[in-house]
């Protein structure tokens, strides 16, 4: 099974702030990596798919690039509603599996 | 607009069984794969099982292969979820989703609690 390495576990940032996040997977999944947003008691919400497509809706701030086995998930100026978890997740031969998620904390 | 909505969860105990269930709408269900997802209290999200647009394919995660089974009524735009054998671990609240890569649309979960 492809194992998928989120970092950091959690992040400490400010509004306004550039906030990168990793992921990498155990082995290439080419761009089957997708990139979801998780608050508290709510659902997760779709934010990129196929490595770097932003979901309909998604502000534009959020963007995603990689291939193979690394991945970034970056927010250009974070905002307060974006204070949440979030977590990738790979696609690979009818496996699915997340990363163990990254907390993004108002610092 | 799409909606899904889950339902069927409880305080079940060990060994005993539970079937989920989840009521879709505002698109065509028989056209798309289904999914389930789970997230134990405080945990991460961990991928259970998935179903084809027709029913007639379905995988697992190994740790529940043999005990549960996902199902899809396209009739009644429902699908399903047959735990049996429940175990401590299996506590956790259960999304159903769409998609097929990726998850498009998630419900708002049904929690599960196996406990004596």
């Amino acid at each position: 099974d492809i194992q998928m390495t989120q970092s950091p576990s959690t992040l400490s940032a400010s509004v306004g702030d550039r906030v990168t996040i990793t992921c990498r997977a155990s082995q290439s999944i080419s761009a089957w990596l997708a990139w979801y947003q998780q608050k508290p008691g709510k659902a997760p919400k779709l934010l990129i798919y196929k490595a770097s497509s932003l979901e309909g809706g998604v502000p534009s701030r959020f963007s995603g690039s990689g291939s193979g086995t690394e991945f970034t998930l970056t927010i250009s100026s974070l905002q307060p509603d974006d204070f949440a978890t979030y977590y990738c997740q790979q696609y690979n031969s009818y496996s699915w599996t997340f990363g163990q998620g990254t907390k993004v904390e108002i610092k | 607009q799409v909606q899904l909505a889950e339902s069927g969860g409880g305080v079940v105990q060990p060994g005993r069984s539970l079937r989920l269930s989840c009521a879709a709408s505002g698109f065509a269900f028989s056209s798309h794969a289904m999914h389930w997802v789970r997230q134990a209290p405080g945990k991460g999200l961990e991928w259970v099982a998935i179903i084809s647009y027709d029913g007639n394919n379905e995988f697992y995660i190994d740790s529940v292969k043999g005990r549960f089974t996902i199902s899809r009524d396209n009739s009644k735009n429902t699908l399903y979820l047959q735990m049996n054998g429940l175990r401590t671990e299996d506590t956790a609240v259960y999304y159903c989703a769409r998609g097929h890569s990726e998850f498009e649309y998630w419900g708002q979960g049904t929690l599960v609690t196996v406990s004596s």
